[in-house]
């Protein structure tokens, strides 16, 4: 039972590159979201899709963009990365139609990204 | 806009101590409150929830937390910590976000357990 995957679980990058980071989940859930963790300042929400072939900006989106091919994966790529994208990205999934609160949601383990 | 404060960024005890990681939310109407644990190069794990019902909540590894909404905290304690509890420990509240579940995080609580 895997949960939430993500790949790759390191990497770093010259500004100016793009990459993409996979994120997939195993439990059939609608919702997932990707959060990015600075230090002193918890995590903050980049982008989230409430189902396949949605997505919707968190609070944090410039300079990321999403995709939502398939229910199980949910992508995010930086175009043309900046040293201020240094940070550990956080892929998350939850169960939830509507507006449901009240449900955990199931974290990945994080990929390390540094743009140097 | 809902937000989270941890008081403390840092917190050092000693082993077998009690603990108490604060956490304060900003008011709203409906609250559902999270306490999430990231131990060293993992992801984050739930230890426990608020959604209604009984102010004190219980969780997992012993830890538990106290809804009080005239004060709109949320601490987290342990009565007796342990080596393995050395972790980061993040308060969350959950608000609507266009018909999903947005959790907005605290800055998070470094807890260090000395020998």
């Amino acid at each position: 039972n895997a949960g939430v995957t993500q790949t790759p679980k390191f990497r770093v990058l010259k500004t100016g590159q793009s990459m993409t980071l996979l994120c997939a989940q195993d439990m059939n859930h609608e919702y997932m979201y990707w959060y990015r963790q600075d230090p002193g300042m918890g995590l903050r929400l980049i982008h989230y899709s409430v189902g396949e072939g949605t997505t919707a900006k968190g609070e944090v989106p410039d300079g990321y963009n999403v995709s939502r091919l398939k229910k199980q994966n949910f992508l995010l790529g930086l175009e043309s990365a900046a040293p201020s994208q240094t940070s550990v990205y956080f892929c998350a999934s939850s169960y939830g139609t509507g507006q449901t609160l009240n449900t955990e949601a199931f974290f990945g383990q994080g990929t390390r990204l540094t743009v140097v | 806009a809902q937000s989270v404060t941890q008081l403390d960024s840092q917190v050092p005890v000693f082993e077998e101590a009690p603990v108490e990681l604060r956490c304060n939310y900003s008011s709203s109407v409906s609250v559902y409150l999270f306490w999430y644990v990231q131990y060293p190069n993992q992801g984050l794990q739930l230890l426990l929830k608020y959604l209604s019902g009984s102010t004190l909540v219980k969780g997992i590894n012993g830890f538990e937390a106290e809804f009080n909404k005239s004060q709109t905290s949320f601490h987290l304690r342990k009565p007796s910590v342990h080596i393995s509890d050395t972790a980061e420990y993040f308060c969350a509240v959950s608000v609507g976000l266009q018909g999903a579940q947005k959790l907005v995080f605290g800055q998070g609580t470094r807890l260090t357990i000395n020998p």
